[in-house]
């Protein structure tokens, strides 16, 4: 069973770069079918949509994101991770990874989500 | 930009039905889309209910069905049950880009 587990720090300052990682277990991140996604929710807010990546490097960010998001994969150590930099308050959130099956395009599997804040 | 939009809040009665809808800014959604519903309680990451239109995922109850009505996608439950309590996103896929809904906060009362 595929299982997804995110990880990196829980507070970044402001003006800073926001890095976390996704440990792939239970399945290759070497996988045709799943593209590994990054997906965040504000404190009290809905989901929203930061960026996929495929096994091979190919990228698709949020519009609203595209500017400051770097996807990246690292199949020797079957984990993907992302980076987001300028950070304010506002990219305060709970931060998931998600695989998307390309088949249905459904985000079939989610890690547990890692909370960040952004403060001084 | 794409909005996809969602009731803010809805409401069912034990063993009542209720539908969620899922719409578009400007434009109809369709399969094409291939409209996704996830539920989501406090602190938990999303489970994955329907892709696909009308699929149900894996272990998820038959009382929960995905459907296109009119030019929006819909997620309706038959049999609400207590802990159907949650709030529940849809998703649509638009070319490369993953567009969720601002989400329906669901009470059963």
């Amino acid at each position: 069973q595929l299982q997804l587990q995110e990880s990196g720090p829980r507070l970044v300052k402001p003006s800073e770069t926001l890095s976390l990682t996704c440990t792939v277990s239970g399945a290759s991140i070497i996988d045709y079918t799943h593209y590994w996604v990054w997906i965040r929710q504000p404190p009290g807010e809905g989901l929203e949509w930061i960026g996929s990546i495929y096994y091979s490097g190919g990228t698709y960010y949020s519009p609203s994101l595209k500017s400051r998001v770097t996807l990246s994969v690292d199949t020797t150590k079957r984990r993907f991770s992302m980076k987001l930099s300028s950070v304010t308050a506002t990219d305060t959130a709970v931060y998931f990874c998600a695989t998307q099956y390309s088949g249905t395009w459904a985000l079939d599997h989610w890690g547990q989500g890692t909370r960040v804040s952004v403060s001084s | 930009q794409t909005v996809v939009t969602q009731e803010p809040s809805s409401s069912v009665s034990p063993g009542g039905t209720v539908t969620l809808t899922c719409g578009l800014s400007s434009g109809s959604v369709s399969s094409r889309y291939y409209p996704s519903w996830y539920q989501q309680t406090p602190g938990q990451a999303p489970r994955t209910l329907i892709y696909s239109t009308n699929s149900r995922s894996s272990g998820v109850p038959d009382r929960f069905s995905g459907s296109i009505i009119g030019n929006k996608a819909a997620l309706t439950i038959t049999g609400a049950q207590a802990d159907d309590e949650s709030h529940y996103y849809c998703v649509l896929y638009m070319g490369s880009d993953v567009v969720f809904g601002g989400g329906t906060k669901l009470t059963v009362l």
